[in-house]
């Protein structure tokens, strides 16, 4: 059974970068069928897709981040990761990790359980 | 980037009703549509994808439906567990964008 596990910081000063690192257990990430995606679900508000990685490292993310996104993969360790920089209030949210399809219509099968990260001097 | 809306944005329940929720797209986007259930506290996961296949594991009373714009998704007889919020998701074109959810509870 496949697993993820989101991992970093949960506080993170405004105007500085938030990393998180999905770490991936019970099975491999070197299937080209998949990418490895970033979603968060910031409070009383719904899902947003920031983006997502596939194992030539090659990323789409969501412009309305205004290229504050970068993401990285290490398919020896099992790992992808999530840079967000100049973060501000409205970043603060529980940031999920998932593995999506690149086929199909990109569903997402399974997910981290979730990390919450608050933005906060 | 393809706009999602749902409808309604909530809705009460009882236990055994049949329930619809309906998503719209801003333009076109085939068949290419998943619908998640989330629950206080939890991941969501994954009920139905491509517009109308149902993901291993998920209840039948769980349907989904259309292709283009406009989409639906219907539970056929509401269970208990089936409180939650229902999210549509485009998977067309990136960013693969939400809509805003559509909370169910208890009437």
């Amino acid at each position: 059974q496949l697993q993820l596990q989101e991992s970093g910081p949960g506080l993170v000063k405004p105007s500085q970068t938030l990393s998180l690192t999905c770490t991936v257990s019970g099975g491999s990430m070197s299937s080209d069928s998949y990418c490895w995606s970033w979603i968060r679900l910031p409070a009383g508000k719904g899902l947003e897709w920031i983006g997502h990685i596939y194992t030539s490292g090659n990323t789409n993310d969501n412009l309305s981040l205004k290229s504050r996104v970068s993401m990285s993969i290490d398919t020896s360790k099992n790992q992808f990761s999530l840079r967000l920089s100049s973060v501000t209030a409205a970043d603060t949210a529980v940031y999920y990790c998932a593995r999506c399809y690149d086929f199909w219509s990109g569903h997402c099968d399974y997910w981290g359980q979730g990390t919450l990260v608050t933005v906060s001097s | 980037d393809t706009q999602m809306t749902q409808s309604p944005s909530s809705l009460s329940a009882s236990v055994g009703d049949r329930v619809t929720i309906t998503c719209r797209a801003s333009q076109s986007i085939t068949s290419y549509l998943n619908w998640y259930q989330q629950k206080p506290g939890k991941a969501p996961k994954l009920l139905i994808y491509a517009a109308s296949s149902v993901q291993s594991g998920v209840p039948s009373r769980f349907s989904g439906s259309g292709s283009g714009t406009d989409f639906t998704l219907t539970i056929s007889s509401l269970q208990p567990e089936d409180f939650a919020t229902y999210y549509c998701q485009q998977g067309y074109s990136p960013p693969f964008t939400f809509g805003p959810g559509t909370k169910v509870d208890v009437k």
